[in-house]
């Protein structure tokens, strides 16, 4: 079964101190995976795609990488401002149209 | 650009009633997703539709309907509303057939007592 954990439930950090957050996959043929950050009461609002083992994409103190079995959210220097839910989700090749979430990492940097 | 837009943001229902939750996008993607996002899940798919008039069923479709006359709007119609239906629920729709983004309407939360 297409599954995708994502830990840990809940980080806080001081502002400044980086960290990563993990999402463990296990699909049959993986066609992309994604990162969302979710604020409070809004949407999920996109991040990256990644499509295959080895790729890396960066979006100012955030850089998601990509392996066979997982990715990472490093967070670079976090500011108050990057406190949200991350959500990760996979599409896998068994299910075209379909995506599935993983429950997110709520991040609390604090000042 | 509105990009996907839901309404009612907020709505109580009692039990037994029914109700519409409208989306509309207006960036002509033919890909439109339902999800309902319950406190420590993951979001869960209840209905999506490839193009208009085609609409199929996703993970959790029990209780809900939906139709796609157009390519715009993507109603999730609530019939006899249980208090397993209370969550958050958000519409999404993508350009892409294959792997690619979704583009988020802001969510409905609907409480059923």
């Amino acid at each position: 079964e297409d599954q995708v954990t994502q830990s840990p439930e809940a980080l806080r950090l001081q502002e400044g101190e980086s960290s990563s957050l993990n999402c463990s996959y296990t699909v049959s043929g993986l066609r992309g995976l994604f990162w969302y950050r979710q604020d409070p009461g809004k949407g999920p609002e996109f991040l990256f795609t990644l499509y295959s083992a080895g790729e890396e994409k960066e979006k100012e103190r955030l850089k998601a990488t990509l392996t066979k079995k997982e990715s990472f959210l490093h967070i670079t220097a976090p500011k108050p401002e990057d406190s949200a839910t991350y959500l990760c989700a996979v599409q896998a090749s068994s299910g075209t149209y379909k995506y599935i979430f993983g429950t997110g990492t709520r991040l609390k940097v604090l000042a | 650009n509105a990009g996907v837009t839901q309404t009612p943001k907020f709505r109580i229902l009692k039990i037994g009633q029914s109700m519409t939750l409208q989306c509309t996008q207006d960036m002509n993607h033919n890909y439109m997703y339902w999800y309902r996002q319950d406190p420590g899940m993951g979001l869960k798919l209840i209905y999506y539709s490839v193009g208009a008039g085609i609409t199929d069923k996703g993970e959790v479709p029990n209780g809900y309907n939906v139709s796609r006359s157009t390519t715009e709007d993507f109603p999730l119609r609530l019939e006899l509303a249980a208090p397993s239906q209370t969550s958050v629920y958000f519409c999404a729709s993508s350009p892409y057939q294959g792997p690619g983004e979704l583009f988020f309407g802001e969510g409905s939360r609907l409480t059923v007592l």
